[in-house]
């Protein structure tokens, strides 16, 4: 089944102690991209990758580091988690450059900061 | 960055009724997209119309896009229950293959039986 996966669905974790959220695609898809959202404020941006080693910033970016090393994962990290990236975030994935696509939307992971 | 804006907020219609709702936007865009969340859960794409594009039908949902007026619209006809949602709409401003989509703070539709 064609899917965007995300691990874990569920995270409390206290302010500064790093963590990881991972996600993975399995429809050998080009774009990757990772989104928050907030109550009042919608989803916002955080980083997307157009292809493996291609990174960039999206609208909300400080406070989390990215990498995609692999063509399928893209795992997003916070090195020094605070109370306000408590959230819901959302991986994405969408096929090809060049054209637009629709993206394809992991799960979600809740994380808690406290 | 450009940003959606959804209208109505929320909007609460009995079983059957049609459901519409709105998005307007600022700047100019390649593309719009409309996306649908069930209650925490991840967004499903519903309906992508270019901007050389007026009109798109898929199924039972119905969008429009008017690029001088900067507005879309998504209408639900008969809806049902199971269209109890929340509604996003995401715009990709050019040019062609920038590959970021701004996503709206959605409107809330709840369906009663």
């Amino acid at each position: 089944e064609a899917q965007v996966t995300q691990n874990p669905r569920y995270l409390i974790t206290v302010t500064g102690k790093k963590l990881t959220v991972t996600c993975s695609q399995n429809m050998n898809h080009e774009y990757m991209s990772w989104y928050r959202q907030d109550p009042g404020l919608g989803l916002r941006q955080i980083y997307y990758s157009m292809n493996v080693e291609a990174t960039d910033k999206g609208d909300v970016p400080e406070g989390y580091k990215v990498s995609r090393k692999e063509k399928r994962n893209f795992p997003l990290i916070l090195e020094s988690p605070s109370p306000n990236q408590t959230s819901l975030y959302f991986c994405a994935s969408s096929p090809g450059q060049g054209r637009s696509y629709e993206q394809y939307f992991g799960p979600g992971t809740r994380l808690t900061v406290t | 960055s450009q940003q959606g804006e959804e209208d109505p907020q929320a909007l609460s219609i009995q079983e059957g009724e049609n459901a519409t709702m709105n998005c307007s936007y600022k700047t100019s865009i390649n593309n719009l997209q409309w996306y649908r969340q069930n209650s925490g859960r991840g967004l499903v794409h519903l309906i992508l119309i270019r901007s050389n594009e007026r009109e798109k039908h898929s199924g039972r949902l119905r969008v429009t896009l008017d690029t001088s007026k900067k507005s879309s619209s998504l209408l639900i006809t008969a809806s049902r229950a199971a269209d109890t949602a929340s509604y996003f709409c995401a715009t990709e401003p050019p040019p062609e293959g920038y590959s970021t989509l701004t996503f709206g703070k959605g409107t809330m539709l709840l369906v009663s039986p």
